[in-house]
Order: C-alpha cells, then structure tokens, then sequence
C-alpha cells in the first residue's frame, strides 16, 4: 500500500529558508496528486496553506510557496518567523474522490 | 462568514453509534463538496470521507461499510453516520469545505472529539 512520506522534524532558524517535502513510497508526486499543504497548532484546527501545488489559499502570506521539487511536492517557508513553529501536512489526491495525508513534519523554530 | 461547525461527538462503547454533524454558515453545503478528516491522539491526520455536490460518495478503506456521510440542504449540514465503532476511530473528527476543481480543502470546522472505550 503506498504511503504518503515526510520528514518527521525539521529546523530553521529565525528569518531562515526551510523546505519541507511530501513524497510517496511509490511513484513520484505530480502535479496530478493536486498537493496540498496544511499548518496545524498544537489543539487547533488545520489551515490551508496552499492548494493546487502552488496556489496560496486566502490570507497566506507569500513566505509560504509551493512547488513540485523532483519527484515530491515541496512547501518552503521563506524567512521563518516563530509563530510558524506548527506541524504541517501535506494532503494528495490519489484517486477519484479518495485523498491521503502525509504523517507530518514537526516544524521548531529556533 | 463562511465557518464550519461540528458537533455530535462524545463517549461511546466499542461497537456503539455516533451521529456528526457539520453544520455550514455562508455558503450552501449543496454547492461544494464536503469532507470529513479525523486526528487520533498524538497522531497525524486521516481522510474519512467525501460527499460531493452532485452526490457522489467516498469512503476511505478503514471505515468503509461502517460509516455513512450523507448531506440536509434544508438544514445546510452535512452528517457521518458511525456505526460499529472500534477504539482505533477514537480521535477529533473535523469537516471542511472542497475548493471548486481543486482538489483541496479551504475552510476547516474546529472538530468534534470521538472516544470509543468500554
């Protein structure tokens, strides 16, 4: 069964460049997976970040940019700020009407 | 303003029923698709299931034959039907909102917290 893979950690340091990828265990990742990328605080809902691969949903900032780097989607956060300290999910389309979540990157700042 | 609001949730015995409900502001729940997305505790985030606009419905393969997602456009709400419950669909259950043709999903309800024990 194909699985969607992340980078269980990552760190950045304060105004830092960091790119967070979301692959499959199988396969490459294309834009015909639609990946999507969600930020989620510890007891807070998610927040969509990006859709599409590299649309910004409303009221992202534009730190936030999506891409396909190789065979993965890519979420990179361009100078880091602290409050962007969160876990993020990417999500893909996979199927008709059927989509999967990666296991998440916890994301520190420091 | 468009918000998602969850509720139904609670304690139940393993192979006991919960019935979630989605209720939609600012939109009309008949004109979007709606999916349900579950986090167990400590864990990652799990897609659930869909109901699209025209009707089409999708399950994941964990709660396939277990759960029902069904949509009141009087009530603007969408609901999941848990039936059979195990101690492993215990988590926080949250709806969101499909993006028109994108295959994503914009707006997110604040979730509604499922435990299944004896």
């Amino acid at each position: 069964q194909t699985v969607v893979t992340q980078e269980p950690s990552f760190s950045v340091s304060p105004g830092g460049t960091v790119t967070l990828t979301c692959g499959l265990t199988s396969g490459s990742v294309s834009t015909t997976y639609s990946p999507s990328w969600y930020q989620q605080t510890p007891g807070q809902a998610p927040r969509t970040l990006i859709y599409n691969t590299n649309t910004r949903s409303s009221g992202v900032p534009d730190r936030f940019s999506g891409s396909i780097l190789g065979n993965k989607a890519a979420l990179t956060i361009t100078g880091a700020q602290a409050d962007d300290e969160s876990d993020y999910y990417c999500g893909l389309y996979v199927d008709s009407g059927i989509w999967m979540f990666g296991g998440g990157t916890k994301l520190t700042v420091l | 303003e468009v918000q998602l609001v969850e509720s139904g949730g609670g304690l139940v015995q393993p192979g006991g029923s919960l019935r979630l409900s989605c209720a939609a502001s600012g939109f009309t729940v008949s004109t979007r698709y709606i999916t349900w997305v579950r986090q167990a505790p400590g864990k990652g985030l799990e897609w659930v299931s869909v109901i699209y606009s025209g009707g089409s419905i999708y399950y994941a393969a964990s709660v396939k034959g277990r759960f029902t997602i069904s949509r009141d456009n009087s009530k603007n709400s969408v609901f999941l039907q848990m039936d059979s419950l195990r101690a492993e669909d215990s988590a926080v259950y949250y709806c969101a909102r499909g993006v028109v043709a994108k295959n994503a999903f914009d707006i997110w309800g604040q979730g509604t917290v499922v435990t299944v024990s004896s």
